[in-house]
């Protein structure tokens, strides 16, 4: 199974920071169609997740563009430019290119 | 607008199965397949299988091979999964997500007690 490795597991940020997040995988998550199946969730307190980015580096509808997602192969970052207080949660990658799919641990953002 | 419905918390004896539904609404059923993803208490996200409603066609993570079954139900847009032989391993919440990730369900906590 693709193995996501995530870090950091925690990220404490203040209000307008920006922060990264990184997603290493175990195996290339290129595609033999071309696309790259990496995409990014982040999980609200009591919530379900909910989709950010797909395909690597596209923006979801409705999701602010202050965040982006970039990377290839098997290294991927999500980046949220100004943070704001909504953002609060917990950041999972996952990988759909090869069966299983599978999860990163996921990365905590706490707002300082 | 796109929602998934699904159904209530349960409270199940170890050994027992339990059937939890995920009702579409706001796009056609077919077009899309539906992923089930397990979250244990504290812990992150699991992907269990796919059913592709159209063909009646699902794929399984091995682990949960034998202890899910995945159904789909075209005349009421509504996809199920079972789960069998219960232990308290299987406590945990249960989200249904179209294949695309745009929309998940509100989640099904299944909580196995004696």
């Amino acid at each position: 199974d693709v193995v996501l490795t995530q870090t950091p597991p925690t990220l404490s940020a203040t209000i307008g920071q920006s922060v990264s997040i990184s997603c290493r995988s175990s195996q290339s998550l290129l595609d033999s169609d071309g696309d790259t199946y990496l995409n990014w969730l982040l999980q609200r307190p009591g919530q379900s997740p909910q989709l950010l980015i797909y395909s690597v580096s596209n923006l979801e509808s409705g999701v602010p563009n202050r965040f982006s997602g970039s990377g290839s192969e098997t290294d991927f970052t999500l980046k949220i430019s100004g943070v704001e207080a909504e953002d609060l949660g917990v950041y999972y990658c996952m990988q759909a290119t090869h069966a299983p799919l599978t999860f990163g641990s996921g990365t905590k953002l706490e707002i300082k | 607008e796109v929602k998934l419905q699904q159904s209530g918390d349960e409270l199940v004896r170890p050994g027992a199965s339990v059937k939890m539904s995920c009702k579409a609404s706001g796009y056609t059923f077919t077009d899309y397949a539906m992923h089930w993803v397990k979250q244990s208490p504290g812990q992150g996200l699991e992907w269990i299988g796919t059913i592709i409603p159209l063909i009646d066609t699902t794929s399984y993570n091995q682990k949960f091979k034998g202890k899910a079954t995945l159904t789909a139900d075209k005349s009421s847009n509504t996809a199920y999964m079972e789960l069998s032989r219960l232990t308290s391993e299987d406590s945990a919440v249960y989200y249904c997500a179209r294949s695309t990730l745009d929309a998940w369900g509100q989640g099904a906590s299944v909580t196995v007690s004696s």
